[in-house]
């Protein structure tokens, strides 16, 4: 049930821009995307409801294929402070599961000078 | 955003004492808290959710008599890992969901001797 998120790892240089995917292959409620620095906890960035929407925080926005069963998390113009490692959590069932994410592996995002 | 605060940060202990990590919501009511156990560079594992004033729930190869949690109040939730022995030793994570995202503490890294 862990989600699949791809790549890995991607290398930047500033303002530089990059795709991060998670895809489920059950039925999604929900997407929530975290970025994590090294040695220190995730930090919440969004959560993407069910109905397919699309939202955006500053240069960092993303979109929920319900269909699809999948969310990309988009990072425009990348800045050095968005290094770090970043998960989506996904949370199947229809919101009756207390908010219970499974996280996938992680996507490990440098940018460099 | 909300602030959720973990306490000790670091911990050393000897092989078969107890320690205990308190995690609070400081500035909301969280219904619901999730304890996580992160190996390094690894995925969060969820180990169990805890809802206030009910017994946890534990996911599967969790065991529920080594790490014991307690969620006595809407702002407060502790584990407790029993009997701690060297493979315990990882880097321990609380989040506190009130409406659905998931805020989480910085973290307790416990080291067993």
């Amino acid at each position: 049930q862990q989600p699949v998120q791809s790549p890995q790892a991607v290398i930047l240089r500033e303002g530089e821009d990059a795709v991060i995917n998670c895809s489920s292959s059950k039925a999604l409620y929900s997407v929530h995307w975290y970025r994590q620095k090294h040695g220190e906890a995730p930090v919440f960035l969004m959560i993407l409801l069910k109905g397919g929407e699309q939202k955006g925080h500053e240069k960092i926005s993303a979109s929920f294929n319900e269909k699809k069963q999948q969310s990309s998390l988009y990072l425009t113009a990348s800045q050095l402070s968005y290094s770090g490692t970043y998960f989506c959590g996904t949370e199947i069932g229809g919101g009756g599961s207390n908010y219970k994410l499974t996280f996938g592996k992680g996507t490990l995002l440098t940018v460099n000078p | 955003g909300a602030v959720v605060s973990q306490h000790p940060s670091r911990v050393i202990c000897k092989s078969g004492t107890s320690v205990k990590i308190e995690c609070r919501s400081l500035d909301f009511q969280a219904t619901t808290m999730f304890w996580y156990r992160q190996f390094p560079k690894k995925s969060l594992m969820l180990m169990a959710t805890s809802n206030e004033g009910s017994k946890a729930t534990y996911e599967q190869g969790v065991e529920k008599d080594k790490f014991l949690i307690n969620h006595a109040s809407l702002t407060l939730s502790t584990l407790t890992v029993t009997s701690a022995h060297p493979e315990d030793s990882s880097f321990y994570i609380c989040s506190a969901s009130g409406k659905g995202e998931q805020y989480f503490g910085p973290g307790t890294r416990l080291t067993v001797t």
